[in-house]
């Protein structure tokens, strides 16, 4: 069984500042990760996903999650937050099952 | 690529009453589709997995003669809601993939509410 643990229903960076936004997963098989950006009243965009290549992987609008097995972690970064990145964030597992999992989701506030 | 679109993006009716909401694949051929529903502010939850030409398989808990998910092609899904009542109102959003384990790209989302 998969499950995914989002840390934080609620952060808030200012503009320009590091996000960081985690994400703890469980999964009894290798699992493909993925994180997801919600914008209000709409459905969810990929911001990138991982399936066992690179550890470090890059996803759109800047963001990037790094892959950590020994910690189970699979945290979501931007250098420098946009008032744009304003939204719902889901970090999910897929394993051996073909579901994904999702989190409970984190909302981000950016801060003028 | 991969797009995915949700029709109607919004919906009311009245209590009582049927509602069929459309998922389609615009660009790829889905072999699998997947309907969610999201309640306000929180997590999306499975409701059912559907493939091309065969029966879907339901989330426990998710009663199938309520929510009747047809997949008659590879590229369109729908899910009817039948004799809809109040607490069936929330956020339905579809998803559709290639393969096993890729990606799977989400549609708009369909509110449904339901007086």
């Amino acid at each position: 069984a998969q499950s995914v643990t989002q840390l934080g229903s609620h952060v808030s960076v200012s503009e320009g500042a590091l996000v960081l936004l985690r994400c703890n997963y469980s999964s009894s098989v290798p699992p493909y990760l993925f994180w997801y950006v919600q914008y209000p009243n709409q459905g969810l965009q990929l911001l990138l996903k991982y399936t066992s290549a690179a550890t470090l992987v890059k996803g759109i609008n800047g963001f990037e999650a790094e892959f950590k097995k020994s910690e189970t972690s699979f945290h979501l970064t931007k250098p420098s937050a946009h008032m744009s990145d304003a939204a719902e964030y889901f970090c999910a597992v897929s394993g051996g099952d073909d579901k994904i999992i999702f989190g409970k989701g984190t909302r981000l506030h950016i801060l003028p | 690529g991969a797009v995915v679109s949700q029709h109607p993006s919004r919906v009311i009716c009245k209590s009582g009453t049927s509602v069929k909401i459309e998922c389609r694949s615009l660009d790829f051929q889905a072999t699998t589709m997947f309907w969610y529903r999201q309640f306000p502010k929180q997590s999306l939850m499975l409701m059912a997995t559907s493939n091309e030409g065969s029966k879907a398989t339901y989330e426990q808990g998710v009663e199938k003669d309520k929510f009747l998910i047809n997949h008659a092609s590879l590229t369109l899904s729908t899910l009817t809601v039948t004799s809809a009542h109040p607490e069936d109102s929330s956020f339905y959003i579809c998803s559709a993939r290639v393969g096993t384990r890729e990606t799977q790209y989400f549609g708009p989302g369909t509110r449904l509410l339901v007086l």
